[in-house]
């Protein structure tokens, strides 16, 4: 597709249940991130992939948190036993390399997958 | 670890005005990269405009320009004859270039609004 692409656009979850995050990159990209965007808030890192490997997960919040990218492009996000507070709009985005390289390194970010957890 | 304040939750400017986003931010770090975004309603995040910390001249693009004081940590984004699709919330974000971590670390927001 012409951009990154996020599914479902809203979810809602009673408190408890497992819910998961589906992230299309945008063809092509190496790069891809997960943020965290809780209302009135800036967005929050989560975790960061170069192709399938998960090179950095510090910013998971909790183990009931699980991120993947089994062929270097779909990505899940996946939360298990849902709480309020997990209650946030989950961005992805991707870029073509490294996003230290400026030139071919510029971040796209996805519309956004709106959480609400009952 | 570093941080990002963005002192002002909300700004307001009429149409072909001129408004100022103030962003500061801490780091012990000497090369990082500096940046804006602005996220529309509803619409995903877009990037404004960068700055790499090693460079002196204040990066611009097009109605966009910013004031870049190393020295202070200080990085504001300057938006001249504001427009009526320019109502967004504002990002300034930092990138370290040191470690592994490719992360962006983002202020607050300040929610702007151009009035007609």
């Amino acid at each position: 597709g012409a951009g990154v692409s996020q599914s479902p656009r809203y979810k809602v979850a009673k408190r408890g249940q497992d819910v998961a995050l589906r992230c299309d990159p945008i063809s092509g990209h190496v790069s891809l991130f997960w943020y965290q965007q809780a209302l009135g808030q800036g967005p929050e890192f989560l975790t960061y992939f170069q192709n399938e490997a998960q090179l950095d997960k510090s910013g998971l919040p909790s183990d009931r948190f699980f991120a993947e990218r089994p062929e270097g492009s779909v990505s899940t996000l996946k939360i298990q036993r849902t709480q309020q507070e997990d209650s946030a709009v989950y961005l992805c985005a991707s870029s073509l390399t490294s996003p230290r390289d400026l030139i071919t390194g510029e971040l796209f970010f996805g519309e956004g997958s709106r959480l609400t957890v009952l | 670890a570093q941080t990002v304040t963005q002192s002002q939750p909300e700004m307001s400017v009429q149409e072909a005005e001129t408004v100022t986003l103030s962003c500061t931010y801490d780091t012990s770090e000497n090369n990082y990269y500096l940046f804006w975004y602005k996220q529309p309603p509803s619409r995903q995040m877009i990037l404004v405009i960068r700055q790499e910390a090693y460079k002196q001249q204040n990066a611009t693009e097009n109605r966009f320009s910013v004031n870049f004081q190393k020295a202070a940590k200080s990085f504001s984004l300057k938006i001249s004859d504001s427009q009526l699709g320019d109502t967004a919330m504002y990002f300034c974000a930092f990138m370290s270039l040191q470690g592994g971590s490719e992360k962006l670390v983002f202020g607050k927001g300040t929610k702007l609004t151009v009035n007609p």
